[in-house]
């Protein structure tokens, strides 16, 4: 069965600081992995993925993660934060039946 | 072109009432889900349909809870007798769907639920 964990509930940064947000996940099966943003109020959506091939992902708002495999790791990063970046961050791992199994959440904060 | 949605947007009910959730995914979108995010439990999955293949119901939480897709496209979750743990955003998503690979899930709004 698969799971996923994040380290850090809550994570707060300044503005212009490096954004590191992390994820560890257990898969039986080669992972499909995502990241996905929750502003206030609102659905989550797509930051990235990883499916296959190269392991350094980028997405959108200057996000990116790289698939580590033998450290099962999919660490989310963005070199400087913005402001806008404030939400909620989970990491989620697709299971053989396409259902989505989420982190418990990493709450970004960033402060002027 | 239009999103998922999800209606309503907030439900406040009653405990031991019925409500029903209502999600219209992507036009074209062949798999529809149904997740729950709650402050204990984080995001859960709940029930997938896939076409005209008999849902995986394999997350819902208890037979209080039920959902069907009529046509191929709009979703209803039901749920019976409301009870406090109930209380939660529920997300709908749909995707491509298909078999073999991985369709990237698109997700509406929610609908928040609280039960009083």
């Amino acid at each position: 069965a698969q799971s996923v964990t994040q380290l850090g509930s809550h994570v707060s940064v300044s503005e212009g600081a490096l954004v590191l947000l992390r994820c560890n996940y257990s898969s039986s099966v080669p992972p499909y992995l995502f990241w996905y943003v929750q502003y206030p109020n609102q659905g989550l959506q797509l930051l990235l993925k990883y499916t296959t091939g190269a392991t350094l992902v980028k997405g959108i708002n200057g996000f990116e993660a790289e698939f580590k495999k033998s450290e099962t790791s999919f660490h989310l990063t963005k070199p400087s934060a913005h402001m806008s970046d404030a939400a909620e961050y989970f990491c989620a791992v697709v299971n053989q039946g396409g259902k989505l199994i989420f982190g418990q959440g990493t709450e970004l904060s960033v402060k002027p | 072109g239009a999103g998922v949605s999800q209606s309503p947007s907030n439900k406040v009910t009653e405990k031991g009432k019925d409500v029903e959730l209502r999600c219209d995914p992507i036009s074209g979108h062949t798999a529809l889900y149904w997740y729950r995010q709650s402050l204990g439990q984080g995001l859960e999955f709940l029930i997938y349909f896939q076409g005209n293949s008999a849902p995986d119901k394999s997350g819902l939480p208890s037979d209080r809870f039920s959902a069907e897709r009529t046509g191929g496209s709009v979703s209803t979750l039901t749920i019976q007798r409301t009870q406090q743990e109930d209380s939660a955003v529920y997300l709908c998503a749909s995707s491509l769907g298909g078999q073999g690979h991985y369709n990237e899930q698109f997700f509406g709004p929610g609908t928040r639920l609280t039960v009083l």
